[in-house]
């Protein structure tokens, strides 16, 4: 069965980065987008972009750009979200979702929260 | 950027009743490229509805998709316990992908 297992929560200060991934099983990797949404606290979701998982080509949507950095390692089927030069504004829960179809989302990792906090 | 507003914010329902959450878009969303997902609360999101109809795997067929153009609704038959949760839209017609704001059904 198709699986998106992420990495555990992490509590980070401003300045710092983090890597967030999200390990995909149960299909073929490279056949499916993988899409990254943010969760803000109480708040609703807000996707961030893409990751075109056979180019390895990427797209950011507007407010994503700059400090935000998705990658792909195919031999482990892993994705990841990096965020450098962290700000208190960062904190939520970062999703991965597989795409499907034209651009809806069918499976979703269990979710991340990255707290920043000095 | 199309801008999607869902109504009600909350529903508040018995079990057994019918629930009806309407989603709209600010421009018409081409080829009824519109979602739904469900989200319990600390859970992550399950993807319910996609091109406004279609039910997603394993998604019973209390729950339904209409609509087209710039208006969508989500309705769930017999409210169960377990349906309790915040339903979001999602569009997926044009680049950026936005969801709506949410609607929180919650079961009396």
């Amino acid at each position: 069965q198709v699986q998106l297992v992420q990495s555990g929560s992490e509590l980070t200060k401003p300045g710092a980065s983090v890597k967030v991934s999200c390990k995909a099983s149960g299909y073929t990797f490279t056949t499916h987008a993988m899409n990254w949404v943010r969760q803000a606290p109480g708040q609703g979701l807000e996707w961030m972009g893409w990751i075109n998982t056979n180019t390895g080509n990427p797209t950011y949507a507007q407010g994503f750009t700059g400090r935000y950095v998705f990658s792909l390692d195919t031999s482990v089927t892993t994705a990841y979200l990096q965020i450098s030069s962290l700000k208190a504004e960062d904190t939520a829960v970062y999703y991965c979702a597989r795409g499907h179809g034209y651009g809806d989302f069918d499976y979703w990792g269990q979710g991340t929260p990255v707290t920043v906090s000095s | 950027e199309i801008v999607l507003t869902q109504s009600p914010g909350t529903l508040s329902l018995s079990p057994g009743e019918r629930a009806t959450l309407s989603c709209r878009a600010s421009q018409r969303i081409s080829s009824t490229y519109l979602a739904w997902y469900q989200q319990r609360p600390g859970q992550a999101p399950r993807l319910l509805i996609y091109d406004a109809s279609s039910r997603a795997t394993g998604i019973p067929d209390r729950f339904s998709g209409s609509g087209s153009g710039t208006d969508f609704t989500l309705t769930i038959n017999r409210l169960e316990p377990e349906d309790l949760g915040v339903y979001y839209c999602q569009q997926y017609s044009s680049s950026p992908r936005t969801f709506g704001q949410g609607t929180k059904v919650e079961i009396k």
